[in-house]
Order: C-alpha cells, then structure tokens, then sequence
C-alpha cells in the first residue's frame, strides 16, 4: 500500500534553531502539499508543488519558512529561525495528476510531524 | 468570516445511529467539495469527494452538496465504533496556475458501542 512518508515524527528543539521536515510523496504523484495543524486554525496551507514547481506558497511565513522540492521524491520545509508559535503538526500530502477536470486532490496525507519550539 | 465553517462537536452518536456532519462555506466559487477521516495521530485520508451540487454514495457514507445553501453533508449509516475518529470537511476551486484549498476546522465524533 503507497504511503507518503514524513521524517522525522517528532521534534522537539528551542527558539531560534533550524528545523528541516522531509517527505516522501508516492510514486507517481506530480502534487506535494505542506500543511500545518493546530487546535486552533486547523489545517491551513502552507504550499503547493505541482511538477516541483512551486505554485502557491502564500501561506507561508516567507521571511522564516521555506519549501523546495530538490526532486521528485523528496520534499522539504524548512523554518529559521524557530518561535514558539511555530509549534504544530506538519503534513505533506501528494496527489496524482489531475486528470481531465484540472484539479489537483491533496489525496494522501502523512502522519505528520509533530514539532516542538521550547 | 473564515471561507468554512464546520461545528467541532464534539458528536457522540450509540453504535448503528445514523450520523449527520456538516459543513457551510461562504465562497461561491468552490467547485469540488471532500470529506477526510483523520484518526488519533495520523494524517487525514480522503473518504469522498464530490464535484458541484448532487449526492455520493459509497457505501455507509453519503455526501450531499447543496450549492444554492452553501451547504454540504457526509451522512454515516449503521455508525461503528471504528468511525471514532475527527471528519474534515474540504474545498476547493480550480485556479490558473494553482487550485485553491480549505478546510474546515473538524468535528470530533465517538460511536459508543
């Protein structure tokens, strides 16, 4: 069974320190999703990759956060310098190309990783 | 105004109710609308999706867009305890060179068994 595979599951590290997220979309899926998890704000969006370009990054705190998808089965979002607010659950989620309808679907999340900013 | 509202419950249903989540959105333009099951820990997972107004069924679940009321549903027969879990509703509309995406905030649901 396809899975999009997230590293690391958990972290835990202080303000100001730099923070990488990877993930493995599935094989095939031409669409990368970062999103970021709260009680509060739920899911909100952070970026979008469709053939490794970025599409839309609005989301992101520019000034602190970045994605890249160096190639096509691995994602990265990184944040520097770390703040406490940053403290969430990170998912990428990939998608298959979209077909006839043009749209893109956020179809297979990973089980995140949950980050700590103390 | 967020773009979607959905009430966060939490929803405690006995096992074999049928349940009822809900979601209302306040942008017209939505043209594809999707529910996701996210268990304890793990990332959500797409259950439906369905495009414009209309019903989908699969199974025990049924979702139901109603683009006049800005109104969708996912219905759940015969509940199981299996379907504890948060529900995420989902949007989106078709954009050049990116499509747009939200989702709800979740309603938590627990079947008693």
């Amino acid at each position: 069974d396809a899975r999009v595979t997230q590293t690391p599951r958990h972290k835990v590290t202080e303000m100001g320190q730099e923070v990488t997220m990877r993930c493995q979309p599935i094989l095939g899926h031409n669409t990368v999703f970062w999103y970021r998890q709260t009680m509060m704000q739920g899911l909100e969006l952070l970026a979008y990759f469709r053939n490794r370009a970025p599409l839309d990054d609005s989301g992101m705190p520019k000034d602190r956060f970045s994605a890249e998808m160096p190639d096509a089965t691995l994602a990265t979002l990184k944040i520097q310098p770390s703040e406490p607010r940053d403290s969430a659950v990170y998912f990428c989620a990939s998608g298959p190309p979209p077909g006839g309808q043009g749209w893109d679907q956020p179809q297979h999340f990973g089980d995140g990783t949950r980050l700590s900013i103390l | 105004q967020k773009e979607v509202e959905q009430d966060p419950g939490p929803l405690s249903v006995p096992e074999g109710a049928i349940v009822s989540l809900n979601c209302t959105y306040s942008n017209s333009a939505f043209q594809y609308f999707m529910w996701y099951r996210q268990y304890s820990r793990k990332g959500p997972e797409l259950l439906m999706y369905t495009y414009s107004s209309g019903n989908k069924e699969d199974g025990r679940f049924t979702a139901q867009v109603d683009k006049s009321s800005k109104y969708i549903s996912l219905f759940i027969r015969d509940s199981q305890p299996s379907d504890s879990a948060t529900y995420l509703c989902a949007m989106s509309v078709v954009r050049s060179p990116g499509n747009q995406f939200y989702f709800g905030t979740g309603t938590s649901l627990t079947v008693i068994p």
